[in-house]
């Protein structure tokens, strides 16, 4: 089965600094996708990134970019110039390519950001 | 393009009673997933439709747990009877197929049960 970890419950970061959120995954899988999910207070999970990992290049969108190491299963989230509307918990998540596939979570990240 | 829409937003009930939540997807989306989230956890699957069909429902408990998606559009999720460890935030989310990867969630709905 596969399995999401996140082991560090909680970071803070300073507003314009640079902060990246660490996540492991275990499958035996070689292709699928990774995603990292944003949930603010309002609850609603909003897709931040996604990784295929079939591409060798890490994904990039705006300020927000990944660290994707297949051999070592690694898919961190590091962001650039915080601000304070980063704050919220961010879940790295797991899906295998092809129907019907589930999408498994790990149990997330509480981000806190200091002005 | 509108998204998910869930109701109620927060609903409070007392144990042995029952609750249901409705959920709407994205116009269009073949696929509807319904997600518990315990508080310090990340979302859990409970179900999975594809159309009106149940592709996944290993994680649903199936004693006080049902959902139904009639005519492949809306859903409905109950608890009959609710217990204490059923307080959680209950999300829904659709996509447009059960391969394509990205899921769009709706703003889910905060459960207490005393």
């Amino acid at each position: 089965a596969q399995t999401v970890t996140q082991s560090q419950p909680e970071m803070s970061v300073q507003e314009a600094e640079t902060v990246t959120l660490s996540c492991t995954y275990d499958t035996s899988e070689s292709d699928y996708y990774l995603f990292w999910y944003k949930q603010p207070p309002s609850r609603q999970m909003i897709l931040v990134i996604r990784q295929e990992a079939y591409k060798q290049q890490n994904a990039t969108e705006n300020r927000f970019s990944v660290n994707f190491q297949k051999a070592a299963k690694s898919f961190s989230l590091k962001i650039s110039d915080s601000q304070l509307g980063d704050a919220a918990m961010y879940f790295c998540a797991y899906k295998r390519t092809g129907a019907n596939s589930k999408l498994t979570f790990g149990k997330g990240i509480t981000l806190s950001v200091r002005p | 393009e509108a998204g998910v829409a869930q109701s109620p937003r927060y609903k409070i009930i007392e144990k042995r009673q029952s609750v249901a939540f409705w959920c709407n997807p994205i116009s269009g989306h073949a696929t509807l997933y319904w997600y518990q989230q315990i508080l310090g956890q990340g979302p859990k699957l409970l179900i999975q439709f594809q159309n009106n069909g149940v592709v996944d429902d290993s994680q649903l408990p199936k004693d006080r747990f049902s959902a139904e998606r009639l005519k492949g559009v809306d859903s409905t999720l109950k608890i009959q009877p609710a217990k204490l460890e059923d307080s959680a935030v209950y999300l829904c989310a659709s996509s447009r197929d059960s391969s394509f990867e990205q899921q769009f969630f709706g703003p889910g709905t905060r459960l207490t049960v005393l």
